[in-house]
């Protein structure tokens, strides 16, 4: 398996624009969380997804941050309107929860830039 | 209240020193334990894990963890670092009934010739 896939990595934009954050979680898996790390605040859960439902959205900065989950194999995080603060790396992480099992698998994460 | 704390930021040693990273966490109930690596501009990866059993669990670069349930600790060990070990270290924990995990601030590893 390829593992999980972040899209972009890279972005960089200006204030007041709207960003989405693309992911794939690992084939199979039926859990789905994203995070963000910053110097100040370190790793942050913001949203997680079981099959496709949100569970718990407790992280979530406020309401310009939204996240959805259309299928199995894809997730957004979108900010609108995005400001400077929201700068950090965001990633993406997968786990199945069977067996017992509750590792995630993380994507390599896209490093926003807002200006 | 559950929570996991890694008491130091930043840990310097030399190369082939021995090393302890320190995680703690506080829990009413039973826990999962997991050490996630995180090498310069990378995602995390899972080191190693604690779901059950045997209470000293090991990585294959030679990493091992001690779940110590009266001390309520999962410290990291290494005998012997190399230069490749530099990277971030993150305790994480899955609280029984919770389906997330929780992070500690993580430890930056930082190995000097």
């Amino acid at each position: 398996d390829a593992g999980v896939i972040q899209s972009p990595r890279h972005e960089v934009t200006e204030m007041g624009q709207e960003v989405t954050l693309r992911c794939k979680p690992i084939s199979g898996h039926d859990y789905l969380f994203w995070y963000r790390q910053t110097m100040m605040r370190g790793l942050e859960l913001l949203i997680y997804f079981n099959n496709n439902v949100p569970i718990d959205d407790s992280g979530m900065p406020e309401d310009r941050f939204s996240a959805k989950m259309p299928n199995a194999s894809f997730s957004t995080l979108k900010i609108q309107p995005s400001e400077p603060r929201d700068s950090a790396v965001y990633f993406c992480a997968s786990s199945f929860r069977g067996r017992g099992s509750y590792e995630q698998y993380f994507g390599p994460g896209t490093r926003l830039t807002v200006t | 209240a559950q929570s996991v704390t890694q008491l130091d930021s930043q840990v310097p040693v030399f190369e082939e020193a021995p090393v302890e990273l320190r995680c703690n966490y506080s829990s009413s109930v039973s826990v999962y334990l997991f050490w996630y690596v995180q090498y310069p501009n990378q995602g995390l990866q899972l080191l190693l894990k604690y779901l059950s059993g045997s209470t000293l669990v090991k990585s294959i670069n030679g990493f091992e963890a001690e779940f110590n349930k009266s001390q309520t600790s999962f410290h990291l060990r290494k005998p012997s670092v190399h230069i490749s070990d530099t990277a971030e270290y993150f305790c994480a924990v899955v609280f029984q009934g919770a389906q997330k995990l929780v992070f500690g601030q993580g430890t930056r590893l930082t190995i000097n010739p």
